[in-house]
This record gives C-alpha cells, sequence and structure tokens, in this order.
C-alpha cells in the first residue's frame, strides 16, 4: 500500500517568513495530493491540492509543488501571519471507486511575532 | 465550507459505558470515513463506507462498529468503552469518482 512520509514534524518562522514542508510518497500510481489544514479544536480543512498531470499550483500566498519523478511534493506558504499557526497534513491517493487518501504525519507551524 | 456534522464535540464517560458517536453530512456524498486521531497528531482510518450497506474496516484495528443505513449519517458505536478508546475522532466524506475528503469537526472522548 501507499506509504506518505512528512517533514519536518514540527516548524518554528517569524511572521513574514517562508514556511516549506516537505513530502515523499511510495507508490508510483498515486495521483492526487492534497493538502489540509488544522487549527485547534477542528477538523482539517483542505487548502490545496494538486494533481499528477501538474508540477505546480499556487493559491495566493500558499503553493504545492510536484516531482513525479522523485516521488515527491511540497506545501510552500509565504509572507506566514500568525493565523497560519496550525497542523498540517499532505495526503496521497490514487483515482477510482476504491481510493483513499493516505495521510502524512503531521506537521505542527508555529509563526511567531 | 463542508456541510458535516458531528455530534457530539465533547463526551466524558465511564468504563464499560456503550456510546454512539454520529456523523451526518448533506453534500449526498457516497463515500464516509471514520479516523481516530491521537495527541500525536497523525490519522489513522478506523472504518469506511462507500455507500448504503457498505462499511469496511480501516487501516488501525478498532473494536468500534460502524452502520451505513442511510447516504447522510454513519454512526460509530463502542460497546463497551475503554480508556484506551480515549482519543479525538474525525469523520469525513467524499463525493463517487472523487478522492477529496471533507471533514467535520470532530469528537473528543474522554473515558475514565
Amino acid at each position: 500500500g501507499e506509504n506518505v512520509e512528512q517533514h519536518p514534524s514540527t516548524l518554528s518562522v517569524q511572521e513574514g517568513d517562508s514556511a516549506v514542508i516537505k513530502c515523499t510518497y511510495s507508490d508510483s500510481a498515486s495521483n492526487y495530493f492534497p493538502w489540509y489544514k488544522q487549527e485547534l479544536g477542528k477538523g482539517p480543512q483542505l487548502i490545496i491540492d494538486i494533481r499528477s498531470n501538474v508540477g505546480e499550483k499556487k493559491d495566493q500566498r500558499i503553493a504545492v509543488t510536484l516531482n513525479k519523478t522523485a516521488k515527491h511534493f511540497s506545501l510552500h506558504i509565504t509572507e506566514t501571519q500568525p493565523e497560519d499557526s496550525a497542523v498540517y497534513f499532505c495526503a496521497a491517493s490514487g483515482t477510482g471507486t476504491a481510493s483513499k487518501l493516505t495521510f502524512g504525519t503531521g506537521t505542527r507551524l508555529q509563526v511567531t511575532l | 465550507e463542508a456541510d458535516i456534522y458531528q455530534t457530539p464535540r465533547y463526551l466524558v464517560i465511564g468504563t464499560g459505558k456503550k456510546i454512539t458517536l454520529e456523523c451526518s453530512q448533506t453534500m449526498g456524498h457516497d463515500k464516509m470515513y471514520w479516523y481516530q486521531q491521537d495527541p500525536g497528531m497523525e490519522l489513522h482510518l478506523i472504518h469506511y463506507s462507500y455507500g448504503v450497506n457498505s462499511t469496511e474496516k480501516g487501516d488501525l484495528s478498532s473494536e468500534s462498529t460502524v452502520s451505513r443505513i442511510r447516504t447522510e449519517h454513519f454512526p460509530l458505536t463502542l460497546e463497551s468503552a475503554r480508556p484506551s478508546h480515549t482519543s479525538q475522532y474525525l469523520c469525513a466524506s467524499s463525493a463517487r469518482g472523487r478522492e477529496t475528503q471533507y471533514f467535520g469537526p470532530g469528537t473528543r472522548l474522554l473515558v475514565l
């Protein structure tokens, strides 16, 4: 089955700096890669996703890059703000009715003033 | 924002009690999931369903059971709660043919 590794497990950045979270996956058949943000006391919320036919996707201050050859994908947050502080999860999935998401172990991001 | 609801949000209960955690979604999604999330953050899939009358066990063994009698409803039951069941339980759903999962707010369970 799929295995997703996520690094780092904790990340502290100063407000205004950039944050990068990296994930690797094992199953070359995976072709859907979402990122979720989980704030304290809430369930994970989808913030951005990418499919294997795209190398990069941006949405305002967040971007995701995908290297299918190396089986790497990364989340980039620029101009970090205190409200970016949360736990971030990457995930990978194939397609089809039976597909399920395999999640990374999470990264706790702390944005300090 | 996804329309998926979980009740109760918090539950403190004694050992040996039977409990049911409720999960409902109004999006008409065929697929629904239950995850267990420990303080260490990791999400562990414990049950999923591809539609009415379909239930499957997930990657993490769990003593809980689930049922899917209606599309919108996917309750999780613990027949006899134990302290080892203390955790956060997250419900999610996704549409047929789509991989994106939408999560509810979670139920935080404490078994004394």
